[in-house]
């Protein structure tokens, strides 16, 4: 069984503050997908990384995929009140289910 | 873009009752679609995998008689929470399988009182 295991569960922060979101697995992945997540609603997609190495901006954020594909990162820059919500790694391609991680729940205070 | 319909967004029931959900796929066809659970606070968790034209593949720990899934044509699937009980209170969300990505539904939330 695939496991993604997200770091840290919860995180709150001064606005304007950085910070990292770590995903990480004993399985390679042949993707990994990153989702936002706000209350109420599906989960969003942010990004998806493929290749071993890849290093991906969406804006103020940069996901990160590990070069042996079991790992990645998001890293937001000045994190703002708008960042506040549930971050999503999760695992899988294709026509078969996601494996999420637990999920990061980030508060940014102004 | 390929966009994946979930309806009703909010449900709330009386125990003992049942309660159908469903997922449309509006521009594409889904041979397999997923049912996901997710508590507050908590990550979404895989229940089924639903298949067009066979039975669903239910994830261990999940009753099958109580979380009906029929995947009736190639854009619809439907699960059906029966006989409802407030521990089955819960988000429940949907999504079909495109071309390397995932479209979720935007999530059901069920109360059952």
């Amino acid at each position: 069984t695939q496991l993604l295991e997200q770091s840290p569960q919860f995180l709150s922060i001064q606005e304007g503050e950085n910070l990292t979101v770590y995903c990480n697995s004993s399985s390679v992945f042949s993707s990994l997908q990153w989702y936002r997540q706000e209350p109420g609603e599906g989960p969003v997609l942010l990004v998806t990384v493929v290749t071993g190495g890849e290093v991906k901006k969406l804006k103020r954020l940069t996901f990160q995929f590990g070069d042996a594909r079991k790992d990645s990162s998001l890293h937001i820059t000045a994190a703002q009140p708008g960042d506040t919500g549930l971050y999503l790694c999760a695992g899988g391609a294709g026509n078969t289910p996601l494996v999420f991680g637990k999920g990061t729940r980030l508060s940014v205070i102004a | 873009g390929a966009v994946v319909s979930q309806h009703p967004s909010w449900v709330i029931c009386k125990s003992g009752t049942s309660v159908k959900i469903e997922c449309r796929s509006l521009d594409f066809q889904a041979t397999t679609m997923f049912w996901y659970r997710q508590f507050p606070k908590q990550s979404l968790m895989l229940m089924a995998t639903s298949n067009e034209g066979s039975k669903a593949t239910y994830e261990q720990g999940v009753e099958k008689d109580k979380f009906l899934i029929n995947h009736a044509s190639l854009t619809l699937s439907t699960l059906t929470v029966t006989s409802a009980h407030p521990e089955d209170s819960s988000f429940y969300i949907c999504s079909a399988p495109g071309w390397n990505i995932q479209y979720f539904g935007a999530g059901t939330r069920l109360s059952v009182l």
